[in-house]
């Protein structure tokens, strides 16, 4: 149980192009996901929360307006990095937790995003 | 400070050996704690839960929290090479999870 699919898995594109990335709890309801960004030989670095049918939560640091997250239903989230450019190039991880306070997070298998 | 800070790596060990990583945090009121595993390249895999003090064993993997020292430690015993990989420890604060760095084990053949 609580599986977390993630796609694209990997993703190579020109600059200024937006990707879209796309999280899904397969096995339960997940009531908020989270949105991750590491970059290599780093811990990761959480971008934002999102929690169904409200505005996602952003870390400071973290443009809004340059990462839309859209949570519209209890097992879907989606980020776009819109205008991407070389240094937004990392892997992307989301992961999901249920209603449950106490449930761990489960992770997706990530997104590497390499802008050239 | 940091939130979360773990015993830096990289960790070496010989195999069927007991691996040990530790944890320490700084949230006093943190109730939740977590070891993921991450191979590299791949996303953090959880292996250990823990929310009340003392031990708590899955297989060759035993997690052990003390709340008053605010450290939570993982023992892989019997390491295996496969077991090579970052461990990362999970504070949950609130909603959101603090992580550490991560420990980098490696596990001699």
């Amino acid at each position: 149980g609580a599986v977390v699919s993630q796609h694209p898995s990997w993703v190579i594109c020109k600059s200024g192009t937006s990707v879209k990335i796309e999280c899904r709890s397969l096995d339960f309801q997940a009531t908020t996901m989270f949105w991750y960004r590491q970059f290599p030989k780093q811990s990761l670095m959480l971008m934002a929360t999102s929690n169904e049918g409200s505005k996602a939560t952003y870390e400071q640091g973290v443009e809004k307006d340059k990462f839309l997250i859209n949570h519209a239903s209890l097992t879907l989230s989606t980020l776009t990095v819109t205008s991407a450019h070389p240094e937004d190039s990392s892997f992307y991880i989301c992961s999901a937790s249920s209603r449950d306070g106490d449930q761990p997070q489960h992770f997706g298998d990530g997104t590497r995003l390499s802008i050239l | 400070q940091k939130e979360v800070e773990q015993n830096s790596g990289p960790l070496s060990v010989p195999e069927g050996a007991i691996a040990s990583l530790n944890c320490t945090y700084s949230d006093r009121g943190s109730q939740s704690f977590f070891w993921y595993r991450q191979y590299s390249g791949k996303s953090p895999e959880l292996i250990m839960s823990i929310y009340s003090n003392g031990d708590k064993e899955d297989g060759r993997f035993t997690a052990q929290l003390n709340k008053a020292s605010q450290y939570v430690s993982l023992l892989i015993r019997d390491s295996q090479p496969s077991d090579s990989a970052t461990y990362l420890c999970a504070v949950r604060g609130d909603y959101k999870l603090s992580f550490g760095a991560g420990t980098t084990v490696t596990v001699r053949a």
